[in-house]
């Protein structure tokens, strides 16, 4: 089944501990991109990946990090994390356009989310 | 700026009514798509509908369809015959050329109870 996998989809953590939410994906997609969803404010990407060993920020990046060493892993860490990351998170991935006009709905797949507390 | 704006925060309907969630959108790219995610309670982000920027036809998926108002930088979900089920928060976003990649820019939501 194709699917995108986060984890951990719960966390309750306190100020400044570090902490990694892992995401996979199985369809062998380039684009990787990490969202994260706040009350009256909708999805901001926070990073993503064209592709291994490629990323760059969003619109949010501020206090978070990523990596790309697989095509298939993209985990988000939070190095010291703080109060105002309160906020559910979303991993996502698709194939990457093939051109200006587009031939297929280059849909994103999202995990199930992951929300995260800071104490 | 690229944007995309839902007006409506919340929005109640009878079961079996149809109803319409309204987005707008800005942007200067020619070439963009549009699409309608329904998120439940239990907060999975599920796909319903896209409608490219050249696609003459409204799309439509089922109790889905599209209401796209090129001109006025509209594409509206209307809902037909609305079940207990489609009580869920519904977010409009709008994919642009980018590099090559595909970013979503989403609305901040909104919120459809369904009322038996």
């Amino acid at each position: 089944e194709a699917q995108v996998t986060q984890n951990p989809r719960y966390l309750i953590t306190v100020t400044g501990k570090k902490l990694t939410v892992t995401c996979s994906q199985n369809m062998n997609h380039e684009y990787m991109s990490w969202y994260r969803q706040d009350p009256g404010l909708g999805l901001r990407q926070i990073y993503y990946s064209m592709n291994v060993e490629v990323t760059d920020k969003g619109d949010v990046p501020e206090g978070y990090k990523v990596s790309r060493k697989e095509k298939r892993n993209f985990p988000l860490i939070l190095e010291s994390p703080s109060p105002n990351q309160t906020s559910l998170y979303f991993c996502a991935s698709s194939t990457r356009d093939r051109g200006v006009t587009y031939t297929n709905t280059g849909e994103l797949f999202f995990g199930e989310g992951s929300r995260l507390t800071v104490l | 700026a690229q944007k995309i704006t839902q007006t409506q925060p919340g929005m109640f309907v009878q079961e079996k009514e149809a109803v319409t969630l309204d987005c707008t959108y800005d942007t200067s790219d020619q070439s963009y798509g549009l699409f309608w995610y329904k998120q439940p309670s239990s907060g999975e982000m599920i796909f319903l509908i896209y409608q490219g920027s050249y696609d003459e036809q409204n799309a439509t998926e089922g109790r889905y369809s599209l209401n796209f108002q090129k001109a006025r930088k509209s594409a509206n979900l209307v809902i037909s015959a609305s079940q207990l089920g489609d009580s869920a928060m519904y977010f409009c976003a709008m994919r642009v050329p980018s590099g090559g990649y595909n970013k979503l820019i989403f609305g901040a939501g909104t919120r459809l109870a369904v009322h038996p």
